[in-house]
């Protein structure tokens, strides 16, 4: 089956800790994405990569990591520093045509939640 | 970044019914997408429409880029297309901002 995957479904951390979300996809697409949504609200950007090794803060990137180490896999890392980390992270992935991503397609999604 | 206005917030509707979602935009935009988030929190792709009109089913977009403004018609409503929906669009530099989302509650 080809899509994204995005491990564990559900965390619990404590305080202080780091922690590491796993985002995986299958499409070959060069574009992936790490995007946190809040209750009742829309999504905003955490960190994006078109290419492997290389990566661009988005709207939030304060208190978070990422690798891109294969193009296939997109790791975020929330860390200690981040101050209110409890929400529900979506990793998505697009192609690229020119200088324009194209459809961005979304995983199921990790429900973290620091106790 | 450009800023992202849906309406209604919230709309409630008897199955069967008819509505228009609106999305509005502060700038242009390369790429618009329509998404729909299921109670377990997966978001469905229902259109990439840039400009233009494209039509799924029950579901239809028109996208108008010179206003800025997209809308999303529901017809014919049903209990399983309660939930939220989101636009989302993307200027140069290939970020996806997201409205707050609509949220539609449809009862039997």
């Amino acid at each position: 089956d080809g899509g994204i995957t995005q491990s564990p479904k559900y965390l619990f951390r404590k305080e202080g800790q780091n922690v590491t979300l796993s985002c995986e996809q299958n499409l070959n697409h060069d574009a992936m994405y790490w995007y946190r949504q809040d209750p009742g609200q829309g999504l905003r950007l955490i960190y994006y990569s078109q290419i492997v090794n290389d990566f661009q803060k988005g709207d939030i990137a304060e208190g978070y990591s990422v690798s891109r180490e294969k193009k296939e896999s997109f790791p975020l890392t929330v860390t200690s520093a981040q101050k209110n980390p409890t929400a529900f992270y979506l990793c998505a992935s697009s192609r690229i045509s020119g200088t324009v991503n194209n459809e961005q397609f979304f995983g199921p999604g990790t429900r973290l939640t620091v106790l | 970044g450009i800023q992202v206005e849906q309406s209604p917030p919230d709309l409630i509707l008897q199955e069967g019914a008819n509505s228009t979602l609106r999305c509005n935009f502060s700038d242009s935009v390369n790429n618009l997408q329509w998404f729909h988030q299921n109670p377990w929190g997966q978001l469905i792709n229902l259109f990439y429409i840039p400009s233009g009109t494209k039509q799924n089913g029950r579901l239809s977009a028109t996208t108008v880029a010179t206003e800025r403004y997209s809308l999303l018609y529901i017809s014919s409503s049903q209990t399983t297309d309660s939930g939220v929906y989101f636009c989302a669009g993307e200027t140069s530099g290939s970020r996806l901002t997201f409205g707050e989302g609509t949220q539609l509650t449809v009862n039997p």
